[in-house]
């Protein structure tokens, strides 16, 4: 079993629409959940960070993280075009030295 | 743009030779972090530098090794390359600071073995 489990996709999607993304992961010590953004041919971009568990908004952007359930969200509002991209999830223990990613949903949002 | 700089973009290798790949870090950053990132798959952590010290390493055969600067930038050596090589390597850099600091990365070389 992997650490971190990332449904593929692809997911589809018209404008405006909220998308939701999910990842689940087996490993208790992760304390520290990210969102990152990959556009194709680039590296992967930092969307969102939090710690422990709780919601995190910002702008369209909310994260949720849901210890006890081993379960964290990325929920996008007013979905644009340019959202459309493969959105990766990573977690940490608190050693920070290894983020451990899912394996990426492709997102595309059609105008 | 993060700031952290790889070199070259693209590389084209046959099996059995060997590779060096480069990262700048960003400025103020010590930390180097690698990773693989097959075709279709989420990147894969290769190993960690810290102050030019090797910090923590992946489930990466031994042919896999790296080296951190003063300057903090690093390089990849992959030895005896195999098909399965071929992927998109990842550096990035991250403060240092002693926690879990965010991670900021490049845009990746590109790696095929033929």
């Amino acid at each position: 079993q992997k650490e971190v489990e990332q449904d593929p996709g692809p997911l589809s999607v018209p404008e405006g629409a909220i998308v939701s993304l999910n990842c689940t992961y087996s490993n208790s010590a992760f304390q520290y959940f990210m969102w990152y953004r990959q556009y194709s041919r680039k590296g992967p971009e930092l969307l969102m960070y939090t710690y422990s568990s709780g919601n995190k908004e910002d702008g369209r952007f909310t994260a949720q993280v849901d210890k006890s359930s081993k379960y964290i969200s990325l929920f996008i509002r007013d979905s644009q075009p340019s959202d459309s991209a493969t959105y990766l999830c990573a977690m940490s223990d608190n050693t920070g030295n290894q983020f451990y990613f899912g394996t990426g949903t492709s997102l595309t949002v059609i105008p | 743009e993060t700031g952290v700089t790889q070199s070259p973009t693209h590389l084209i290798k046959t099996r059995g030779q060997q590779v060096t790949l480069r990262c700048s870090s960003q400025s103020g950053h010590n930390t180097v972090s690698w990773y693989q990132q097959a075709l279709g798959q989420g990147p894969q952590f290769i190993f960690q530098y810290y102050r030019e010290e090797e910090n923590g390493r992946g489930n990466f055969p031994p042919r896999f090794s790296g080296l951190q600067f003063p300057n903090y930038s690093s390089e990849l050596n992959v030895n005896a390359l195999e098909l399965d090589d071929s992927a998109l390597y990842l550096c990035a850099s991250s403060l240092g600071s002693g926690g879990v600091d965010i991670q900021y990365f490049g845009a990746g070389t590109r790696l095929s073995v033929l």
